[in-house]
């Protein structure tokens, strides 16, 4: 069964520093990945994915993402955070576009 | 991609009562995907709904307390019935990615339900 660990319940970071957060998934196969934002009071928005090939990923907002199928994990970076990246992060793994969540990751971002 | 509206954005429940959330997407889509993300917690899938065919639950979820109908290509409903509090949730709609996009899930806004 597939499964997805995303190791921290919550982060602070100061705005203009470097994130990261951390997933680690549990997948028989080839795994598609995902990292998808919620903005409070939103829905959930696709940053970046991983099928295959490169194993950075780059997506929107700054953000990118590397695959390490030795350590199966697909950990999301951001270089310099901003006020408006304060939301919840979710890593998801699946196929057939049915995928399973991680627990979520809340950044919050102080000035 | 794909647009997806969902309606009622919100709603207030008596408990014993049914609410039926509606997700309608601006393009055909053959799988739609209804998840529940409950306070403070994760998605978790309810099922899937093909159309032509009965909704696919995961375990732990009924289709007698979740009825979902799939009646084209563009729109799925899901009832979540008989309210108790602990349904209090931000339910979801979700679809396959179009245009050649691939693999990818594409999110309604969400109804957040609250049972009282």
């Amino acid at each position: 069964a597939q499964s997805v660990t995303q190791p921290d319940i919550h982060i602070t970071v100061s705005e203009g520093a470097s994130l990261e957060l951390r997933c680690n998934y549990s997948y028989g196969a080839t795994p598609y990945l995902f990292w998808y934002v919620q903005s409070p009071g939103q829905g959930l928005q696709l940053l970046l994915k991983y099928f295959s090939g490169d194993t950075l990923v780059q997506g929107i907002k700054g953000f990118e993402a590397e695959f390490k199928r030795s350590q199966s994990s697909f950990n999301l970076r951001k270089p310099s955070v901003h006020w408006s990246d304060a939301a919840e992060y979710f890593c998801a793994v699946g196929d057939d576009y049915k995928l399973s969540f991680g627990a979520g990751t809340t950044v919050t971002v102080r000035a | 991609s794909a647009v997806i509206s969902q309606k009622p954005s919100r709603d207030i429940c008596q408990r014993g009562t049914s609410l039926t959330i509606q997700c309608q997407v601006d393009s055909q889509v053959t799988m739609m995907f209804w998840y529940r993300q409950q306070p403070g917690q994760s998605l978790t899938l309810i099922a899937t709904a093909n159309q032509g065919s009965e909704a696919t639950y995961e375990s732990g979820f009924v289709i007698d307390k979740f009825p979902i109908s799939r009646p084209n290509l563009t729109f799925s409903t899901l009832t979540v019935s008989n309210l108790s509090p602990e349904d209090s949730s931000i339910y979801l709609c979700s679809v396959e990615g179009t245009g050649g996009s691939g693999t990818e899930a594409f999110f309604g806004q969400g109804t957040r339900l609250t049972v009282v």
